[in-house]
Order: C-alpha cells, then sequence, then structure tokens
C-alpha cells in the first residue's frame, strides 16, 4: 500500500542535543512537507519542497534543518537553536506541480510526538 | 493574504445528533477547498474537498458546499457517532501554489 512513514512515533531529546525525525513516502509524490502542531494552533509549516534538491522555508523554519536527496525522503532535524521544540510534528506529501496545482491534496504521515526533557 | 476562520471548539454533541461546524475563508482568486479529519494521535486525512462554486463535496456522510457569495464551506452531518469524534480542519489552496492554508481546528466530541 502507498503511504508515508514518520518515525519515530515518539522521540524524546535531553536539551542541546540535535535530532532528526525520518519521513519517507512511495506515492511518488515531488511535494513534501513538515508541519509542527501545538495544542490550540493548528498546523505550522516549517518547511517545503517542490522537488529533489530544493526545498524552502515555511513559516516558522527557525532552529530546523531538512534535505531532499531523494524523491522518497524528507528528514527534518530539530537543532539545539530551536527554543522549545516539545511537539508534535506531522510530515505530508502531496502530487505537487505536475499534477495540477490548486487542487493538490496532502497526504500525511502518522506523526512524531517529540518532547525535550 | 489568505486565511481560513473555524469555529472555536469543542463541539460537543450526542450520538445521533446534526453537526454543523462553520467554516469561512479570504482568499484572492477563486480557491480550492478541503476539510481534513484528524483522528487521536494520528495524522490528517482527507474527508472532502470542493474545488468550484457550488460544489458540493461529501464523503462518509459529511457534505459541504463551497459558498463563494458567502465565503464559506460549512462541514455538516445529518447523524454523528462516537468515532466521528475528531479535529476537523478546514483549508484553502488557491491558484498558483498548492500550499494549503489550514484554520485553526474544531475538536468534535460525541458522546453515546
Amino acid at each position: 500500500d502507498g503511504g508515508i512513514t514518520q518515525s519515530p512515533k515518539y522521540l524524546f531529546r535531553k536539551e542541546g542535543q540535535n535530532v532528526t525525525l525520518s519521513c519517507e513516502q512511495n506515492l511518488n509524490h515531488d511535494a513534501m512537507y513538515w508541519y509542527r502542531q501545538d495544542p490550540g494552533q493548528g498546523l505550522r509549516l516549517i518547511y517545503y519542497s517542490q522537488i529533489v534538491n530544493d526545498f524552502q522555508k515555511g513559516d516558522i523554519a527557525e532552529g530546523y534543518s531538512v534535505s531532499r536527496e531523494k524523491k522518497e525522503s524528507f528528514p527534518l532535524t530539530v537543532t539545539s537553536a530551536q527554543k522549545n521544540p516539545t511537539a508534535f510534528y506531522l510530515c505530508a506529501s502531496s502530487i505537487g506541480a505536475s499534477g495540477g496545482l490548486s487542487t493538490d491534496t496532502q497526504y500525511f504521515g502518522p506523526g512524531t510526538r517529540l518532547t525535550v526533557l | 493574504g489568505d486565511s481560513v476562520t473555524q469555529m472555536e471548539g469543542p463541539v460537543t454533541l450526542s450520538e445521533e445528533a446534526f453537526l454543523t461546524i462553520n467554516c469561512t475563508y479570504t482568499a484572492t482568486g477563486y480557491p480550492s477547498l478541503f476539510w481534513y479529519v484528524q483522528y487521536p494521535g494520528e495524522g490528517l486525512q482527507l474527508l472532502l474537498k470542493a474545488t468550484k462554486a457550488d460544489d458540493k463535496g461529501s464523503n462518509k456522510g459529511f457534505e459541504a458546499t463551497y459558498r463563494k457569495e458567502t465565503t464559506s464551506f460549512h462541514l455538516e452531518k445529518g447523524s454523528v457517532q462516537v468515532s466521528d469524534s475528531a479535529v476537523y480542519f478546514c483549508a484553502l489552496t488557491t491558484g498558483g501554489s498548492y500550499i494549503p492554508t489550514f484554520g485553526r481546528g474544531t475538536s468534535l466530541i460525541v458522546h453515546p
């Protein structure tokens, strides 16, 4: 079955440590996204990528970094510069530009809950 | 810029009650409109969508009609079930961009 996988489901980090969240998709989608979800604040876009080897900052990119070396993979690193990293992180993908822009549906992974100890 | 406003929750209903979750939007051009649902501890999944004015999206007993004159896309269901308890997000995309703008989400709690 096609879909998006995120690992791990739960992640604990000590202050001052970097940590990388995995996101893999086998939907052959061009576009991938990372969102942060905090209670009562909906979804906030961290980074997105429209194509391999290219990515753009979203609304809250400070303290995060990404890479897109393969079409299937879009890992997110939460660095020690992120002041309040405890949150639920969601990865998503969509067909992207090749599929028709404005009707694009997003497909989400199950999420990773990061807790800073 | 584009924005989506949803009614604040939680919305608490008894099983078999009628559901309405309001969603209004501000956008340039002619947006496509979406409802996503997030069950506890999971990611979001598409519930329904509509891509032009007067279109009705429907799925699993849920419906929403794209009302351009009132810039609204209210979600309705005639008879909710306990299993419908979740957070519902309204979203839009506009021509030239497939990056969606999401509302803040509305939590629905259905009691037996």
